[in-house]
């Protein structure tokens, strides 16, 4: 089946825009994690959906950033007023559950540039 | 503040080489350790992980080892292979809570020459 897919691959934008992030998660997973990978770095949490509702979101950098995922399924992370600092590979990851144990299958991520 | 300290950042290997890769944590709540492979332009994927109730874990040709008195762990490759050329993060959760908020290490940037 199909893995974790993410859109867009890349995303160029200006200082002070706004974006869109989303991420498709593996058919029947429950669990939706966001992370941010810094170039050189492991990816950092940001945020944590179980189902719809945002059950960790501690790894959010600001006010800026907010996830959502009305119904379940896809995710969208929304940056508001992008920063140069924001630049980054975005990764989603799935689980088809949520405990700790349980495997998190990973998309290709998002690379944003903010010019 | 860097809870997992993974080295070495990069480290060049001739085939049939045994890679080691070593992380260290300091929060003793982490009771969950897997270990991930990263290809340019990949996410990660799960290589192999242990719990600390055990010293060793094999899968294949990777080897997990855990010292938890030191809190350290470690990757080895055994035979490695230029496909294994990648990315090798280590993780970690920590108990007490019950979804897989992961922390991860720098990275290691393997390389393997034929």
């Amino acid at each position: 089946g199909a893995g974790v897919s993410q859109t867009p691959s890349n995303k160029v934008t200006e200082k002070g825009k706004y974006v869109e992030l989303r991420c498709d998660p593996i058919s029947g997973h429950t669990a939706l994690y966001w992370y941010r990978q810094s170039l050189g770095q492991g990816p950092e949490f940001l945020i944590y959906f179980q189902g719809t509702g945002a059950a960790d979101d501690s790894g959010l950098p600001n006010d800026r950033f907010f996830a959502v995922r009305p119904e379940g399924s896809v995710s969208t992370l929304k940056i508001q007023r992008t920063e140069r600092g924001d630049s980054a590979v975005y990764l989603c990851a799935s689980s088809p559950l949520a405990g700790r144990y349980n495997e998190q299958f990973f998309g290709p991520g998002t690379r944003l540039t903010v010019l | 503040q860097q809870q997992v300290k993974q080295s070495p950042q990069s480290l060049i290997v001739q085939k049939g080489g045994i890679p080691i890769i070593n992380c260290a944590y300091e929060n003793t709540a982490f009771d969950y350790f897997p270990w991930y492979q990263q290809f340019p332009g990949k996410g990660p994927a799960l290589l192999i992980a242990i719990r600390p109730d055990v010293s060793e874990k094999k899968e294949g040709r990777f080897t997990i080892s855990f010292n938890k008195s030191a809190k350290q762990f470690s990757l080895h490759i055994m035979d490695s292979q230029p496909g294994d050329s990648a990315t090798y993060f280590c993780a970690a959760v920590a108990g007490g809570t019950s979804y897989g908020k992961l922390t991860f290490g720098q990275g290691t940037i393997l390389t393997v020459h034929p």
